[in-house]
């Protein structure tokens, strides 16, 4: 089976720009957990969506926004980029939301925010 | 507060050396996890435990609910287990420790 993949690998964004990122989970798989990562704070959850709906939101500000197709595969957007925002961006599939289900990660998305 | 402690934030081992990792946290949870990060940032989960104990190869975690309480022991380190291991507890959703930067000198 593929693992889980996230487009694109490497961005570049300018303050108050726009991203999307992308994530497709493995096959069969119907929760993504999208988090990130920053050396100061380490990993936080942003949200998790299974089914298309969101399930649990983290502590984010609402310009982190995320959804969710019908194939499984999750988007995650960040509108008005902040310098703060410079991160590594993981996603990770599992079977279901509970928390006894093994979670997948992918490479993840460096964004550097200028 | 954080609600999961890790201990210790960085660990220097000689080659063949007995590691251990401790993971503490503060809320109910329904299942812990271990994790492992590589320089370049991709993740594998390596344990997935709500009680007892687990073992993959010279890996082995333990988790003691009543006392809150993980640890995960990697028997006859090598170079290779040199990594970032992350402690991570599910509640509604996952909260994380900040880590503990393992490396094994030959």
């Amino acid at each position: 089976k593929a693992g889980v993949t996230q487009t694109p690998r490497y961005l570049i964004k300018t303050r108050g720009q726009q991203v999307t990122l992308s994530c497709s989970p493995i096959s069969g798989h119907r929760s993504v957990s999208w988090y990130q990562q920053t050396p100061g704070q380490g990993l936080q959850f942003l949200f998790e969506y299974f089914s298309e709906t969101q399930r649990n939101k983290g502590n984010f500000p609402g310009r982190f926004s995320g959804r969710q197709f019908s194939n499984s595969r999750s988007e995650m957007n960040v509108s008005t980029l902040e310098l703060g925002d410079s991160a590594l961006y993981l996603c990770a599939s599992s079977l279901g939301t509970s928390g006894s289900n093994e979670q997948y990660f992918g490479p993840g998305t460096r964004l550097t925010v200028t | 507060k954080n609600e999961v402690e890790q201990s210790p934030q960085n660990l220097t081992a000689q080659e063949g050396e007995f590691i251990t990792i401790n993971c503490s946290y503060s809320v109910g949870i329904s299942a812990l996890h271990w994790l492992q990060q590589h320089p370049g940032g991709g993740i594998v989960s390596l344990f997935m435990l709500s009680s007892g104990k687990k073992k993959h190869g010279r890996l082995i975690a333990t988790i003691n609910i009543q006392e809150k309480h993980s640890s995960l022991h990697i028997t006859a380190s090598h170079p290779r287990d040199s990594a970032v291991y992350i402690c991570a507890v599910r509640r509604n959703q996952f909260y994380f420790g900040t880590g503990t930067s393992l490396t094994v000198i030959p």
